[in-house]
């Protein structure tokens, strides 16, 4: 089982949708949970993270965390099809080297059509 | 500002060359990585410099060897590289032990003829 999975897509929606992304994950050490937009053959952008379970709001973003069901999720609102972009889960844990070491999701692929 | 600057954007390279990759963040911070990304990938972690101290993945072949001049700074040296390590190579940065998130840099595109 891979500590973190996430459904690759591609996910198609109609502009203006409500986009609802998701990852499952099996490691109890991660302490801090990321959402990554990378747009192609450019580096991943931080979008949001969070270290508790709860919601956290950032304008159309949310983000989800439940540690008791290992989950998370990013809730886009109002997609716009700049928005189109592989979004990425990622979970980090403190390494014994003294950093904290991120776990990606494969990244789902979202498009939203005009 | 919350910036990782990579140059160059695009390196193409041969089998026989020895080029650098370089990295630059102002931020303050203390970790510096480099991942590797192959299409249709999650970032793969290559490297770690925390508080100057370097971390190996030991599957990393030796012919990538990371260096770091000061805090800023890390540079990844490519010596006698494989096609199949044609690659987006990113490097992040974050603040340390209790720095829970990295910031990446646009990336290098890499070819190896």
């Amino acid at each position: 089982q891979k500590e973190v999975e996430q459904d690759p897509g591609p996910l198609s929606v109609p502009e203006g949708a409500i986009v609802s992304l998701n990852c499952t994950y099996s490691n109890s050490a991660f302490q801090y949970f990321m959402w990554y937009r990378q747009y192609s053959r450019k580096g991943p952008e931080l979008l949001m993270y969070t270290y508790s379970s709860g919601n956290k709001e950032d304008g159309r973003f949310t983000a989800q965390v439940d540690k008791s069901s290992k989950y998370i999720s990013l809730f886009i609102r109002d997609s716009q099809p700049s928005d189109s972009a592989t979004y990425l889960c990622a979970m980090s844990a403190l390494d014994s080297g003294g950093y904290q070491k991120v776990t990606f999701g494969i990244g789902t692929k979202l498009q939203v059509i005009p | 500002d919350t910036e990782v600057t990579q140059t160059p954007k695009h390196l193409v390279m041969g089998m026989t060359n020895k080029k650098s990759l370089k990295c630059e963040q102002h931020m303050g911070h203390r970790a510096m990585y480099w991942y590797k990304q192959k299409a249709k990938k999650p970032p793969e972690l290559m490297f770690v410099y925390s508080y100057e101290k370097l971390s190996i993945n030991e599957s990393v072949p030796s012919r990538f060897s990371p260096e770091c001049p000061n805090s800023s700074l890390l540079n990844l040296h490519l010596h006698a590289l494989q096609p199949e390590d044609s690659a987006l190579y990113l490097c992040a940065s974050s603040q340390g032990r209790d720095g829970e998130t990295q910031y990446f840099g646009p990336g290098t595109r890499l070819l190896v003829l």
